[in-house]
Protein backbone atom coordinates (compact mmCIF):
# COMPACT_ATOMS: atom_id res chain seq x y z
CA UNK A 1 0.00 0.00 0.00
CA UNK A 2 1.74 3.28 -1.03
CA UNK A 3 2.11 5.79 1.79
CA UNK A 4 1.03 9.99 1.67
CA UNK A 5 2.67 10.97 -0.94
CA UNK A 6 3.69 15.08 -1.22
CA UNK A 7 4.80 17.25 -3.71
CA UNK A 8 7.32 18.64 -4.72
CA UNK A 9 9.49 17.95 -1.62
CA UNK A 10 11.81 21.02 -2.12
CA UNK A 11 11.02 24.59 -3.31
CA UNK A 12 12.19 28.43 -3.20
CA UNK A 13 10.08 31.21 -3.34
CA UNK A 14 10.63 34.89 -3.04
CA UNK A 15 8.75 37.19 -0.82
CA UNK A 16 5.56 38.00 -1.95
CA UNK A 17 5.16 35.33 -4.54
CA UNK A 18 2.41 32.34 -3.86
CA UNK A 19 2.60 28.86 -3.65
CA UNK A 20 0.87 25.59 -3.85
CA UNK A 21 1.71 21.93 -2.31
CA UNK A 22 0.38 18.81 -2.91
CA UNK A 23 -0.58 15.85 -1.14
CA UNK A 24 -1.77 12.57 -1.81
CA UNK A 25 -4.04 10.13 0.91
CA UNK A 26 -2.91 6.57 1.68
CA UNK A 27 -5.61 5.11 -0.29
CA UNK A 28 -8.62 4.55 1.22
CA UNK A 29 -8.22 7.29 3.98
CA UNK A 30 -10.39 10.01 3.77
CA UNK A 31 -8.56 12.81 5.96
CA UNK A 32 -6.01 15.20 5.29
CA UNK A 33 -4.39 17.43 8.11
CA UNK A 34 -1.24 19.70 7.09
CA UNK A 35 1.60 21.02 9.97
CA UNK A 36 3.88 23.57 9.92
CA UNK A 37 7.34 22.43 10.82
CA UNK A 38 9.69 24.85 12.31
CA UNK A 39 13.00 24.75 14.36
CA UNK A 40 11.12 27.68 16.71
CA UNK A 41 7.71 26.48 16.72
CA UNK A 42 8.05 23.16 16.44
CA UNK A 43 4.54 21.51 14.65
CA UNK A 44 1.84 23.61 14.07
CA UNK A 45 -1.50 22.60 13.00
CA UNK A 46 -2.87 24.12 10.04
CA UNK A 47 -5.81 22.78 8.90
CA UNK A 48 -7.72 19.32 8.14
CA UNK A 49 -9.86 18.32 5.59
CA UNK A 50 -12.81 15.29 5.55
CA UNK A 51 -15.16 14.84 2.33
CA UNK A 52 -13.66 17.83 1.00
CA UNK A 53 -14.95 20.18 4.09
CA UNK A 54 -12.46 22.12 5.85
CA UNK A 55 -13.58 20.37 9.33
CA UNK A 56 -10.55 22.30 11.71
CA UNK A 57 -8.26 24.74 11.61
CA UNK A 58 -5.43 26.15 13.58
CA UNK A 59 -4.43 29.28 14.04
CA UNK A 60 -2.95 30.75 10.85
CA UNK A 61 -3.42 33.83 9.09
CA UNK A 62 -5.84 34.06 5.96
CA UNK A 63 -2.86 33.47 3.30
CA UNK A 64 -2.97 29.56 4.61
CA UNK A 65 -5.67 28.22 2.92
CA UNK A 66 -6.26 24.48 1.61
CA UNK A 67 -8.80 22.42 -0.42
CA UNK A 68 -9.32 18.66 -0.76
CA UNK A 69 -10.79 17.13 -3.70
CA UNK A 70 -13.30 14.14 -4.42
CA UNK A 71 -10.62 11.82 -4.36
CA UNK A 72 -9.38 13.00 -0.86
CA UNK A 73 -6.11 14.48 -2.42
CA UNK A 74 -5.31 17.62 -0.97
CA UNK A 75 -3.65 21.35 -1.81
CA UNK A 76 -2.75 23.94 0.29
CA UNK A 77 -2.11 27.85 -0.34
CA UNK A 78 0.06 30.15 0.94
CA UNK A 79 -0.07 33.69 -1.03
CA UNK A 80 1.72 36.81 0.01
CA UNK A 81 4.94 34.67 1.07
CA UNK A 82 6.51 35.86 3.94
CA UNK A 83 10.10 35.19 5.19
CA UNK A 84 8.31 33.50 8.06
CA UNK A 85 6.74 30.80 6.09
CA UNK A 86 9.73 29.23 5.27
CA UNK A 87 9.27 25.86 6.97
CA UNK A 88 8.85 21.90 6.46
CA UNK A 89 5.08 21.49 5.62
CA UNK A 90 3.91 17.96 6.13
CA UNK A 91 0.40 16.24 5.50
CA UNK A 92 -0.86 13.52 7.43
CA UNK A 93 -3.96 11.16 6.33
CA UNK A 94 -5.79 9.03 8.75
CA UNK A 95 -8.85 6.67 7.82
CA UNK A 96 -11.51 9.50 9.25
CA UNK A 97 -10.03 11.21 12.08
CA UNK A 98 -12.81 11.62 13.80
CA UNK A 99 -12.05 9.04 16.23
CA UNK A 100 -9.49 9.92 18.05
CA UNK A 101 -8.07 6.84 18.71
CA UNK A 102 -7.48 6.64 14.30
CA UNK A 103 -3.26 7.42 14.30
CA UNK A 104 -1.75 9.62 11.52
CA UNK A 105 0.10 8.93 8.45
CA UNK A 106 2.90 11.14 7.54
CA UNK A 107 4.18 12.12 4.48
CA UNK A 108 8.04 13.00 4.31
CA UNK A 109 6.48 16.50 3.84
CA UNK A 110 7.36 19.93 1.33
CA UNK A 111 10.74 22.10 2.54
CA UNK A 112 9.46 25.35 1.43
CA UNK A 113 12.37 28.14 1.45
CA UNK A 114 11.38 31.68 0.94
CA UNK A 115 13.70 34.46 -0.04
CA UNK B 1 -6.18 24.74 26.30
CA UNK B 2 -4.75 21.35 25.62
CA UNK B 3 -0.82 21.43 25.85
CA UNK B 4 2.37 19.06 25.93
CA UNK B 5 5.40 19.22 27.37
CA UNK B 6 8.48 17.33 27.02
CA UNK B 7 11.65 17.49 27.89
CA UNK B 8 14.33 19.78 26.44
CA UNK B 9 17.22 17.65 24.19
CA UNK B 10 19.15 16.73 22.58
CA UNK B 11 19.85 13.66 24.48
CA UNK B 12 23.50 11.71 23.81
CA UNK B 13 23.35 8.11 24.78
CA UNK B 14 25.45 5.02 24.39
CA UNK B 15 24.44 1.91 22.87
CA UNK B 16 22.71 -0.34 25.21
CA UNK B 17 21.95 2.51 27.56
CA UNK B 18 18.21 3.33 29.31
CA UNK B 19 16.43 5.79 27.76
CA UNK B 20 13.10 7.54 28.94
CA UNK B 21 11.96 10.62 27.82
CA UNK B 22 9.25 12.08 29.95
CA UNK B 23 6.37 14.01 28.83
CA UNK B 24 3.48 15.28 30.44
CA UNK B 25 0.52 17.22 29.27
CA UNK B 26 -2.44 19.14 29.68
CA UNK B 27 -6.05 18.26 28.73
CA UNK B 28 -9.81 18.14 29.67
CA UNK B 29 -11.47 15.22 29.49
CA UNK B 30 -9.82 12.01 28.41
CA UNK B 31 -7.13 12.28 25.47
CA UNK B 32 -5.69 9.84 23.55
CA UNK B 33 -1.68 9.79 23.97
CA UNK B 34 0.89 8.96 21.29
CA UNK B 35 4.56 8.96 20.63
CA UNK B 36 5.80 9.21 16.88
CA UNK B 37 9.22 8.82 15.63
CA UNK B 38 10.75 11.52 12.95
CA UNK B 39 14.09 9.90 11.22
CA UNK B 40 15.91 12.10 9.10
CA UNK B 41 14.27 13.29 6.29
CA UNK B 42 11.62 11.38 7.10
CA UNK B 43 7.75 12.53 8.09
CA UNK B 44 6.58 11.08 11.50
CA UNK B 45 5.41 7.54 12.09
CA UNK B 46 3.69 6.16 14.38
CA UNK B 47 5.34 4.75 17.54
CA UNK B 48 3.13 3.80 20.22
CA UNK B 49 -0.19 4.90 21.64
CA UNK B 50 -2.65 4.53 24.52
CA UNK B 51 -5.87 5.39 24.52
CA UNK B 52 -7.06 5.31 28.28
CA UNK B 53 -5.39 5.43 32.29
CA UNK B 54 -3.06 2.69 32.88
CA UNK B 55 -2.93 1.30 29.31
CA UNK B 56 0.88 0.80 27.97
CA UNK B 57 1.80 1.30 24.62
CA UNK B 58 4.61 -0.38 23.04
CA UNK B 59 6.37 -0.80 20.14
CA UNK B 60 9.92 -1.56 18.73
CA UNK B 61 11.59 -2.13 22.37
CA UNK B 62 9.60 0.82 23.25
CA UNK B 63 7.43 1.56 25.98
CA UNK B 64 4.83 4.33 27.71
CA UNK B 65 2.30 4.04 30.49
CA UNK B 66 -0.90 6.76 30.12
CA UNK B 67 -0.40 7.98 33.94
CA UNK B 68 -3.30 9.91 34.58
CA UNK B 69 -2.52 11.34 37.84
CA UNK B 70 0.46 12.07 37.10
CA UNK B 71 -0.85 13.39 33.65
CA UNK B 72 2.43 12.09 32.02
CA UNK B 73 3.01 9.40 29.42
CA UNK B 74 7.45 8.72 29.32
CA UNK B 75 8.40 6.51 26.91
CA UNK B 76 11.19 4.16 27.86
CA UNK B 77 13.92 1.73 26.08
CA UNK B 78 15.66 -0.49 28.45
CA UNK B 79 19.02 -0.86 25.75
CA UNK B 80 19.10 1.81 23.17
CA UNK B 81 20.82 1.15 19.68
CA UNK B 82 22.18 3.13 16.87
CA UNK B 83 19.20 3.01 14.68
CA UNK B 84 17.26 4.73 17.20
CA UNK B 85 18.75 8.00 16.61
CA UNK B 86 16.11 10.41 15.38
CA UNK B 87 13.62 12.89 16.96
CA UNK B 88 10.76 12.12 18.97
CA UNK B 89 7.48 13.84 19.58
CA UNK B 90 4.90 13.18 22.51
CA UNK B 91 1.39 13.74 21.56
CA UNK B 92 -2.36 14.02 22.40
CA UNK B 93 -5.78 14.20 20.87
CA UNK B 94 -8.84 15.13 22.67
CA UNK B 95 -12.67 13.91 21.72
CA UNK B 96 -13.60 17.41 21.36
CA UNK B 97 -11.08 17.73 18.98
CA UNK B 98 -10.23 14.60 17.30
CA UNK B 99 -8.71 15.21 14.27
CA UNK B 100 -6.61 17.98 15.47
CA UNK B 101 -3.18 16.59 17.39
CA UNK B 102 -1.00 18.60 19.49
CA UNK B 103 2.36 17.44 19.54
CA UNK B 104 5.09 18.52 22.08
CA UNK B 105 8.44 20.27 20.83
CA UNK B 106 10.35 17.34 20.23
CA UNK B 107 13.48 15.88 21.95
CA UNK B 108 16.44 14.77 19.55
CA UNK B 109 18.20 11.41 20.42
CA UNK B 110 21.45 10.42 18.98
CA UNK B 111 22.86 7.27 20.33
CA UNK B 112 26.78 6.75 20.33
CA UNK B 113 28.52 3.16 18.91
Amino acid sequence: KAGVTQTPRYLIKTRGQQVTLSCSPISGHRSVSWYQQTPGQGLQFLFEYFSETQRNKGNFPGRFSGRQFSNSRSEMNVSTLELGDSALYLCASSLDGSSYNSPLHFGNGTRLTVT
Amino acid sequence: GNSVTQMEGPVTLSEEAFLTINCTYTATGYPSLFWYVQYPGEGLQLLLKATKADDKGSNKGFEATYRKETTSFHLEKGSVQVSDSAVYFCALSSYSSASKIIFGSGTRLSIRP
